[in-house]
C-alpha cells in the first residue's frame, strides 16, 4: 500500500545505453514530478505533469523524456546515458498545482552510470 | 557509506534535548513554506508546513517559525530521539511559480 512507488531501486547501467524508472501513485493525485538529487543530497525538479499534461520542463538534457500514461503514472526515459547522470531520482506527487500541497515522495531510485 | 565526502551542516544533538535547524529562504514571493525529513535510502518525508500568513505553527513535538521580514525559516523538534536523525530540508512554494524549490539539507545527529 506503498503511496508513490518507483522501480527499480538501484540501476547500474555503462554510458550510452537507455534505461526506464517508473512511477506510480495510489494517492488519487492529480499532479506528479521527478526530481534528482545529487551527490550533495541537493534536490532540483526536472518535471512536472498535472493530469497527463506537462506543465514544468527545467532545464534538463533532451535526452530525458518523461511519459505520463495516466495521472497516476510518470515514467523517466533517459536516453545515452553520462557520467554526470548518476545520481538518485525521485518521483513525487501531490494534489494539484499551484495549491501549495505537499508532495509525497517515492523511495528513490538510484542511477550508477560507468 | 552513502554519507562519505559529504560535508552538510551538521548539528549533533544529545538524546532528549531540543534541537532547531533554520533556513534563509530566496524568494520573497514565496508563501508557502514545507520542512522535509530525508533518512538514509529513503526519499523526503513531510514533516510540517506553514502558509504566508502565519509565523508559528505546531505539530507533535515539532514547531515551525517563519519570519517572512529576514526570509526565515526554522525547525524546533522538542525531546529529540534517535529517530530523528536525518538530513532535513526546508523547501518554499508560491502560487506563481507552481513548483517546490529546495534548500540544501541540514543532518542531524542524536547522540544517544
Amino acid at each position: 500500500d506503498t503511496a508513490v512507488s518507483q522501480t527499480p531501486k538501484y540501476l547500474v547501467t555503462q554510458m550510452g545505453n537507455d534505461k526506464s524508472i517508473k512511477c506510480e501513485q495510489n494517492l488519487g493525485h492529480d499532479t506528479m514530478y521527478w526530481y534528482k538529487q545529487d551527490s550533495k543530497k541537493f534536490l532540483k525538479i526536472m518535471f512536472s505533469y498535472n493530469n497527463k499534461e506537462l506543465i514544468i520542463n527545467e532545464t534538463v538534457p533532451n535526452r530525458f523524456s518523461p511519459k505520463s500514461p495516466d495521472k497516476a503514472h510518470l515514467n523517466l526515459h533517459i536516453n545515452s546515458l553520462e557520467l554526470g547522470d548518476s545520481a538518485v531520482y525521485f518521483c513525487a506527487s501531490s494534489q494539484g498545482v499551484g495549491d501549495n500541497s505537499p508532495l509525497h515522495f517515492g523511495n528513490g531510485t538510484r542511477l550508477t552510470v560507468t | 557509506g552513502e554519507s562519505v565526502g559529504l560535508h552538510l551542516p551538521t548539528l549533533s544533538v544529545q538524546e532528549g534535548d531540543n534541537s532547531i535547524i533554520n533556513c534563509a529562504y530566496s524568494n520573497s514571493a514565496s508563501d508557502y513554506f514545507i520542512w522535509y525529513k530525508q533518512e538514509s535510502g529513503k526519499g523526503p518525508q513531510f514533516i510540517i508546513d506553514i502558509r504566508s500568513n502565519m509565523d508559528k505553527r505546531q505539530g507533535q513535538r515539532v514547531t515551525v517559525l517563519l519570519n517572512k521580514t529576514v526570509k526565515h525559516l526554522s525547525l524546533q523538534i522538542a525531546a529529540t530521539q534517535p529517530g530523528d536523525s536525518a538530513v532535513y530540508f526546508c523547501a518554499e512554494s508560491s502560487m506563481e511559480n507552481n513548483r517546490l524549490a529546495f534548500g540544501k539539507g541540514n543532518q542531524v545527529v542524536v547522540i544517544p
